[in-house]
């Protein structure tokens, strides 16, 4: 079974500045993909980046971005130019593509602090 | 506005009441999951259904029971809730399972269950 660990429970960055949230997982497919959600405080999921695992460009969308490295099993998420709006709890995730019930498979989750 | 919705958002309940959380989305989309989300172990998957009348388990499905009548709606029902259900609940969808699509979430319901 695949699993997902988010080693840090708590980080905390200043505004403007740039933090890494780490995420490692445990698989033995070679196809499948990867996701980051942020869970502001009104608990709502939403989705902040995916990568696609047969992709070696990491995948950028905005002031978000992965580091994506397939051999260490390793998915952190930069966040550049921190904003007060970042600050709530990511979740990595990973999704089998041979998976037929869809399964996200969830970190334990990072929150986030974001100092003005 | 595309969505997917719960209802309701909070309840409390008592030990062995039945109780029916809805989960509607309104974007045609043919796949549908319940996650649940306790503290340190983030969201685990209850149940989830590929397509009307089609569900099947997930890592967690015990004490729990779906259905899946109509393509937009997807409820979870608690037969007898027990307190090692109080949880976070998440219902999401996604236009087909498999492959690159991405899953939509719902904004949670808290339970708790005396």
């Amino acid at each position: 079974a695949q699993t997902v660990t988010q080693s840090q429970p708590e980080m905390s960055v200043q505004e403007a500045e740039t933090v890494t949230l780490s995420c490692t997982y445990d698989t033995s497919e070679s196809d499948y993909y990867l996701f980051w959600y942020k869970q502001p405080p009104s608990r709502q999921m939403i989705l902040v980046i995916r990568q696609e695992a047969y992709k070696q460009q990491n995948a950028t969308e905005n002031r978000f971005s992965v580091n994506f490295q397939k051999a260490a099993k390793s998915f952190s998420l930069k966040i550049s130019d921190s904003q007060l709006g970042d600050a709530a709890m990511y979740f990595c995730a990973y999704r089998s593509a041979n998976n037929a019930g869809n399964m996200l498979t969830f970190g334990g989750g990072t929150r986030l602090m974001v100092k003005p | 506005e595309a969505q997917v919705t719960q209802n309701p958002r909070y309840l409390i309940t008592v030990t062995g009441k039945k109780l029916t959380v809805t989960c509607s989305q309104n974007m045609n989309h043919e796949y549908m999951s319940w996650y649940r989300q306790d503290p340190g172990l983030g969201l685990r998957q209850i149940y989830y259904s590929m397509n009307v009348e089609v569900t099947d388990k997930g890592d967690v499905p015990e004490g729990y029971k779906v259905s899946r009548k109509e393509k937009r709606n997807f409820p979870l029902i608690l037969e007898s809730p027990s307190p090692n259900q109080t949880s976070l609940y998440f219902c999401a969808s996604s236009p087909l399972a498999g492959g690159e699509e991405t899953q939509y979430f719902g904004p949670g319901t808290r339970l708790l269950v005396l």
